[in-house]
């Protein structure tokens, strides 16, 4: 069975320390890869995704296909990344999201 | 560019009561997404549709749910009887519809059944 795994429900760090939100997933053939972030009183939206090899606000996304892991990185977390972060496996189109993981960022 | 548009944004009815929720996706966005949010969890997806065409429904149930695309743009989902347990956010995206493709969320209509 497909399945997506975010094991932090909350994860809370001081501004300007390293975060790294966990993901790993289990998954018959090769899902395309996202992350996905909510803001507050914001809707869901795009973050990355594995296929662009890209940064957005500092965050990057390494795939690890030996452990099926997806996990999001950000050397020096600033407060305005305080949000819900989903991460969300595609195959055949189909999003499949994890259950989320709240990060707050104090001052 | 107002993105997704999904009306209403908040229901409150009593159980048994048919709700209704309306989506208008993203101009030339092909493929329309029905999600349902519970409290504390990831979106799941309802039904997926390519045009008018219902490509994935294997998670709605189909027993008090229903939704259509008739023109291949807007879409309507109804719930009919509610069950308490439907209270929930039903979230509406939208996207090209190719594997990679963003897919644009709408702001949800916060269900809430008494």
């Amino acid at each position: 069975a497909q399945r997506v795994t975010q094991p932090e429900k909350l994860l809370s760090v001081f501004k300007g320390a390293p975060v790294e939100l966990k993901c790993n997933y289990s998954y018959s053939g090769s899902p395309e890869l996202f992350w996905y972030v909510q803001y507050s009183r914001q809707r869901l939206q795009l973050l990355l995704r594995h296929i662009s090899r890209e940064s957005i606000k500092g965050f990057t996304a390494d795939l690890n296909k030996g452990e099926t892991s997806f996990h999001l990185k950000k050397p020096f977390a600033q407060e305005e990344d305080s949000a819900m972060y989903y991460c969300a496996p595609t195959l055949r189109g189909k999003l499949i999201f994890g259950q989320g993981t709240e990060l707050s960022v104090k001052p | 560019e107002a993105g997704v548009v999904q009306s209403p944004r908040y229901k409150i009815i009593e159980k048994k009561q048919p709700v209704a929720f309306w989506c208008n996706p993203i101009s030339g966005h092909n493929t329309l997404y029905w999600y349902l949010q519970n409290l504390g969890q990831g979106p799941e997806l309802l039904i997926r549709y390519e045009n008018e065409e219902a490509v994935d429904d294997s998670q709605l149930p189909k027993d008090r749910f229903s939704a259509e695309r008739l023109k291949g743009v807007d879409s309507t989902l109804k719930i009919q009887p509610a069950e308490l347990g439907d209270s929930a956010v039903y979230l509406c995206a939208s996207s090209f519809g190719r594997e990679t493709d963003t897919q644009y969320f709408g702001p949800g209509t916060r269900l809430t059944v008494l």
